[in-house]
């Protein structure tokens, strides 16, 4: 079966430091691996997109790479604040116009 | 620029009525639409998706049901209610090229 998997345990980090996110999948040739941020109460807030013909992507803090033989991605944010503090979901968009999400990482930024 | 709103924001309701979500957008024409559900501390479950009017994929063999009778509105209901149904009841959309989602508020739904 198709499978999308993230760490359940939250990640505690200390202020300052970089925070890496891991997203697994198996079963799946996505065309695009995207990012978001949830906050408790809302909707999910895109992030960044990264196709499968990139290794990587940035934008600001935060930092993705996209390595579809290990069938992974890796999300950092670096120089994290408490702000970062969220649960961060992948999604992967393996055809056209569906999104299957992962259960979400819980990141807490220790000031 | 574009919104979406769904509403209501909270719900609850017993088990085995019906239930009817709305969500709308605003500011763009012909989006692909999405019905997702997610239970407490888990991901997102994608339940329906729609490419146009009347056009409605489902996901999830379930008791729940999607309609899109306008372009920018997409319904989400069901003639009785379970228990499992309880949950965080997410729209969303895309333009047609399937890059980044844009999520509504969310329903908070609770079935007693």
């Amino acid at each position: 079966s198709q499978k999308i998997e993230q760490n359940s345990e939250a990640l505690n980090i200390q202020e300052g430091k970089t925070a890496t996110l891991t997203c697994n999948y198996t079963n799946y040739s996505p065309a695009y691996l995207q990012w978001y941020r949830q906050d408790p109460g809302r909707g999910p807030v895109f992030l960044l997109l990264i196709r499968e013909n990139e290794k990587e992507k940035r934008k600001e803090r935060l930092k993705v790479t996209f390595d579809t033989t290990l069938k992974q991605s890796l999300f950092h944010i670096t120089a994290s604040q408490p702000a970062d503090s969220a649960t961060y979901l992948c999604a992967l968009a393996p055809l056209g116009n569906k999104f299957y999400f992962g259960s979400g990482t819980k990141l807490n930024v220790k000031p | 620029s574009q919104t979406i709103h769904q509403w209501p924001a909270t719900l609850v309701q017993p088990v085995g009525s019906p239930l009817s979500l709305e969500c709308t957008v605003e500011g763009t024409s012909n989006p692909n639409l999405y019905w997702y559900r997610q239970a407490a501390g888990r991901g997102l479950q994608l339940l329906f998706y729609s490419v146009g009017i009347g056009q409605i994929s489902s996901e999830v063999p379930q008791n729940l049901s999607a309609s899109r009778p306008q372009d920018r509105q997409f319904i989400l209901s069901s003639k009785k209610l379970l228990l499992s149904d309880s949950g965080f009841y997410l729209c969303a959309w895309t333009s047609g090229r399937a890059d980044e989602q844009f999520f509504g508020p969310g329903t908070r739904l609770t079935v007693l």
